[in-house]
């Protein structure tokens, strides 16, 4: 089983759908996070929670919703996305705390398509 | 402004051989950074590390040398293998209390058997 899991790993959705994508950490970290990749761009950091509470949020549309329960699941809601928004999302886990510096582990992505 | 920058979008090596990349960033406050390494339809995966107090750090057939004054790092495989053919990201971040990585856009590397 792998640390980081992810579903759907593929989603198709037209531009008035809700939809959304769930991540689930094994690892007993406290932060989860959000990230971006587009083609040619570098990954991109949409949110970060920590114990739950969102950490930051960059600048990110407000038709991205994003949702942490518990600090082994986090979930992006999504609706009314436009085509641009088609991308790689990657969810990832670390364990935040004095000295730590931020080693990620990824789960395999949600490949997303908007018509 | 891309503050880690990979400039070599793409990178082929004979297997057997060494393969150098490379990254450059731009934020002197960086002072962790971070090798990923991505096969197709994965999520990154953390290949080895390098902390500001060190030039090089290295991990089997991995090695991270660091030069701060360039604000350059490289990674180096030797020997190279089919297996290492992926993209590999570089990644930066301040450290404690700044613990958020910023990414380059990555190198796609080739082993040719």
């Amino acid at each position: 089983e792998t640390g980081v899991t992810q579903t759907p790993r593929h989603l198709v959705m037209g531009m008035t759908n809700k939809k959304s994508l769930k991540c689930e950490q094994h690892l007993g970290h406290n932060a989860m996070y959000w990230y971006k990749q587009s083609a040619k761009k570098p990954l991109e950091l949409m949110f970060v929670y920590n114990f739950k509470e969102q950490t930051e949020n960059n600048s990110v549309p407000s038709r991205f919703s994003p949702e942490c329960p518990n600090s082994s699941h986090l979930f992006l809601h999504l609706h009314t996305l436009q085509p641009e928004d088609s991308a790689l999302y990657l969810c990832a886990s670390s364990q935040q705390s004095r000295g730590t510096t931020g080693e990620l582990f990824f789960g395999e992505g949600s490949r997303l398509t908007v018509l | 402004d891309q503050q880690v920058k990979q400039n070599s979008p793409s990178l082929s090596v004979q297997e057997g051989r060494i393969s150098i990349l490379n990254c450059d960033y731009t934020n002197s406050m960086f002072d962790y950074f971070l090798w990923y390494k991505k096969y197709p339809a994965e999520g990154p995966t953390f290949l080895i590390s390098i902390s500001s107090i060190k030039d090089k750090n290295e991990d089997g057939r991995f090695t991270v040398f660091l030069n701060k004054s360039a604000k350059h790092l490289s990674l180096h495989i030797v020997p190279s293998q089919p297996g290492d053919s992926a993209v590999y990201f570089c990644a930066a971040s301040g450290g404690f209390g700044n613990e958020k990585l910023t990414f380059g856009t990555g190198t796609r590397l080739t082993i040719i058997p």
